[in-house]
C-alpha cells in the first residue's frame, strides 16, 4: 500500500463547531507532515511529527491542534476557526525525517462559514 | 534566502504539443529537487525526483533535467495530453532542515483539444 489517505474529502464547519481531519498511511512511515494550501499558492507547511512526536510547529494558531496516536495515523483537531483558515488541508508522510520524498495525500477541502 | 522560482506562471497549448517549464532556485546546499504534478483541488504527485549528482530523470513523457552549477530545472512534457492539465510544482529539499520542502509557486498548465 502506497498510499496516503485523508478523510473527509469536503468539510463545512461554522465558527463555533469542532471537527477533526484524519490522516492514514501503511507504508511504515515514521515522518507524517499537515500542510494549509490556499488557491493558486504552494502548500505551507504547518506540522510535523517524527515517530509520533511534534518535531516542527510553524507557528501555528492554537486553534489548530495535532495528535499522532500511532505511527500510522495523523488527526488535525480543528476548533473556532476563522474563514480565512477556508483551505485544502494535506497530509504527507516519508519514510523518516531524512528521507525527503514526501508521499502527499489528496487533502481536504475545509469551507469555514 | 532559499526560494524557488517558476516560470512561466501559466501556459496554454494544445494537445500533442511538447512544452518546458522551469524552475531556478537558490537552496543551497540542497539534496535533492523534485517536480509534483497538481490537480485542482487534489495532493501533489510525485514526477520525478533528483539529487544534486543527477542530470536528468524520465518518467513516461516527463523529464526533469537539473543543472546544479547554474541552479536550474527544467521539466519537459511531450506529447501533450488533455490530462496534463494542472499545476506543476518545483520542490527543493535543503540539505539541513530536511522536513522543510522549499516549494515553487507552480505553473498552471492547460491542454486545449
Amino acid at each position: 500500500d502506497t498510499e496516503v489517505t485523508q478523510t473527509p474529502k469536503h468539510l463545512v464547519m461554522g465558527m463555533t463547531n469542532k471537527k477533526s481531519l484524519k490522516c492514514e498511511q501503511h507504508m511504515g512511515h515514521r515522518a507524517m507532515y499537515w500542510y494549509k494550501q490556499k488557491a493558486k499558492k504552494p502548500p505551507e507547511l504547518m506540522f510535523v511529527y517524527s515517530y509520533e512526536k511534534l518535531s516542527i510547529n510553524e507557528s501555528v494558531p492554537s486553534r489548530f491542534s495535532p495528535e499522532c496516536p500511532n505511527s500510522s495515523l495523523l488527526n488535525l483537531h480543528l476548533h473556532a476557526l476563522q474563514p480565512e483558515d477556508s483551505a485544502l488541508y494535506l497530509c504527507a508522510s516519508s519514510q523518516d525525517w531524512l528521507v525527503y520524498e514526501q508521499f502527499f495525500g489528496p487533502g481536504t477541502r475545509l469551507t469555514v462559514l | 534566502k532559499n526560494q524557488v522560482e517558476q516560470s512561466p506562471q501559466s501556459l496554454i497549448i494544445l494537445e500533442g504539443k511538447n512544452c518546458t517549464l522551469q524552475c531556478n532556485y537558490t537552496v543551497s546546499p540542497f539534496s535533492n529537487l523534485r517536480w509534483y504534478k497538481q490537480d485542482t483541488g487534489r495532493g501533489p504527485v510525485s514526477l520525478t525526483i533528483m539529487t544534486f549528482s543527477e542530470n536528468t530523470k524520465s518518467n513516461g513523457r516527463y523529464t526533469a533535467t537539473l543543472d546544479a552549477d547554474t541552479k536550474q530545472s527544467s521539466l519537459h512534457i511531450t506529447a501533450s495530453q488533455l490530462s496534463d492539465s494542472a499545476s506543476y510544482i518545483c520542490v527543493v529539499s535543503p540539505a539541513q532542515g530536511a522536513q522543510k520542502l522549499v516549494f515553487g509557486q507552480g505553473t498552471r498548465l492547460t491542454i486545449n483539444p
